[in-house]
């Protein structure tokens, strides 16, 4: 299985901070690389795919990028809304595996 | 716009079998467009993939569940369905189902169901 690191766990940001979180993938997956943001009580939901392709919909302020093992989520500029866990997605090969997850509070 | 539903009890015992399904709103699942996943998350941690679903019966499954593990669909009643037999509490988690598109799966999931919660337990 294909281990997905993610850093750091948690990080505590103020409105307008800019946050980058990273995930680095145990093997070369290329850029299969997908981002969601969870909410309390709630299903996650799909930020980025492909390492930087933006959902539709998706404020311009979340950033991503990296190819290979590396990759990182940025926050360009924190919003109250933004306040979650962020879970990195690899989706290069069989059992698809998330990381860890990382906290961004207040 | 496309809505999903799991369900299913809510508390299961101990080696038995948490059986749930999700039901499509909005959405044909015979239509052949997308792949029907399964992902858990344990209370306060992470997610795990469980296993996918076509419509024409192919699977992948997490090999750690496999020996455990059946998904099936039933198109006549726009649903797919999980089977995780010989339980433990390590398997309490609130299950979701989502669906990939067939032509951009490695793009991730786009739309999620609620979430289910279900607990082993004697």
């Amino acid at each position: 299985d294909i281990q997905m690191t993610q850093s750091p766990s948690s990080v505590s940001a103020s409105v307008g901070d800019r946050v980058t979180i990273t995930c680095r993938a145990s093997q070369d997956i290329g850029r299969w690389l997908v981002w969601y943001q969870q909410k309390p009580g709630k299903a996650p939901n799909r930020l980025i795919f492909e390492a930087s392709g933006l959902e539709g919909g998706v404020p311009s302020r979340f950033i991503g990028s990296g190819s290979g093992t590396a990759f990182s989520l940025t926050i360009s500029s924190l919003q109250p809304e933004d306040f979650a866990t962020y879970y990195c997605q690899q989706a290069d090969s069989f059992p698809l595996t998330f990381g860890g997850g990382t906290k961004v509070e207040i | 716009q496309v809505q999903f539903q799991e369900s299913g009890p809510g508390l299961v015992k101990p080696s038995q079998t948490l059986s749930l399904t999700c039901t499509v709103s909005d959405a044909s699942i015979s239509s052949g467009d997308y792949y029907w996943n399964w992902i858990r998350q344990p209370a306060g941690k992470g997610l795990e993939w469980i296993g996918r679903i076509h419509t024409s019966g192919s699977t992948e499954y997490n090999p750690s569940l496999r020996s455990r593990l059946t998904i099936s669909v039933d198109a006549s009643k726009n649903q797919f369905s999980l089977n995780l037999s010989s339980v433990t509490a390590a398997d309490t988690a609130v299950y979701y189902c989502a669906r990939a598109y067939i032509g951009s799966w490695r793009y991730g999931m786009g739309v999620w169901g609620q979430g289910t919660t279900v607990i082993v337990s004697s």
